[in-house]
């Protein structure tokens, strides 16, 4: 099974502020990432797929990137509506594997 | 507008068997892959089962293979799963998803499901 290490597990930082977070893949998975936000009490919400496409209605200032297996999702100017916990998905190979999560808190 | 509505939530003893249900609406549901993904209470997210488009394929995470089991009914755009022998680690919130070329593109509202005596 594919394994996904997501870093840091939590992360505070200042409006404005430029946000990474990593995941890194067990093995080769192309593409077949995506990453998603959730707010507390909601459903998650879909954010970049296919490593560095950005989904519909998601704001430019969040981009993803890909280097060999190693997925980042940044956030170039962190605003208030961005704390949440945010999740990497591996949807090459079933199963499916999230990251551990990331929880972003304002500073 | 795509939406997907769960249902079955409740509370159950250790052992017992329930089901839940997904209604999807906004899109050609037989065209898509439909999955079910857990969330256990202050914890991260769990994807636990994938079906195909046509029901072809089916697959499951090793924690709920053998006991639980994907379905769906196209002619009625509905996702089911099926939980039998369950157990208090069961205890989650659980969503399902749309799944695209895109990712898990649209999510239910999520139903809890709390397995306790």
């Amino acid at each position: 099974d594919i394994q996904m290490t997501q870093s840091p597990a939590s992360l505070s930082a200042s409006l404005e502020e430029i946000v990474t977070i990593t995941c890194q893949a067990s093995q080769d998975i192309g593409n077949w990432l995506s990453w998603y936000q959730q707010k507390p009490g909601k459903s998650p919400q879909l954010l970049i797929y296919g490593a560095t496409s950005l989904a519909d209605g998601v704001p430019s200032r969040f981009s993803g990137s890909r280097s060999g297996t190693q997925y980042s999702l940044k956030i170039s100017r962190l605003q208030v509506e961005d704390i949440g916990i945010y999740y990497c998905l591996q949807a090459y190979s079933a199963p499916f594997t999230f990251g551990s999560g990331t929880k972003l808190e304002i500073k | 507008e795509v939406q997907l509505v769960e249902s079955g939530e409740g509370l159950v003893q250790p052992g017992s068997s329930m089901k839940l249900s997904c209604v999807a609406s906004g899109f050609t549901f037989s065209n898509y892959g439909m999955n079910w993904i857990r969330q256990a209470p202050k914890k991260g997210l769990e994807w636990i089962a994938l079906i195909y488009y046509d029901s072809s394929s089916k697959y499951y995470a090793d924690s709920v293979k053998g006991r639980f089991t994907i379905s769906r009914d196209n002619s009625k755009n509905t996702l089911y799963l099926e939980m039998n022998s369950l157990r208090s680690e069961d205890t989650a919130m659980y969503y399902c998803a749309k799944r695209s070329y895109r990712g898990f593109d649209y999510w239910g509202q999520g139903v809890m499901v709390t397995v306790s005596s």
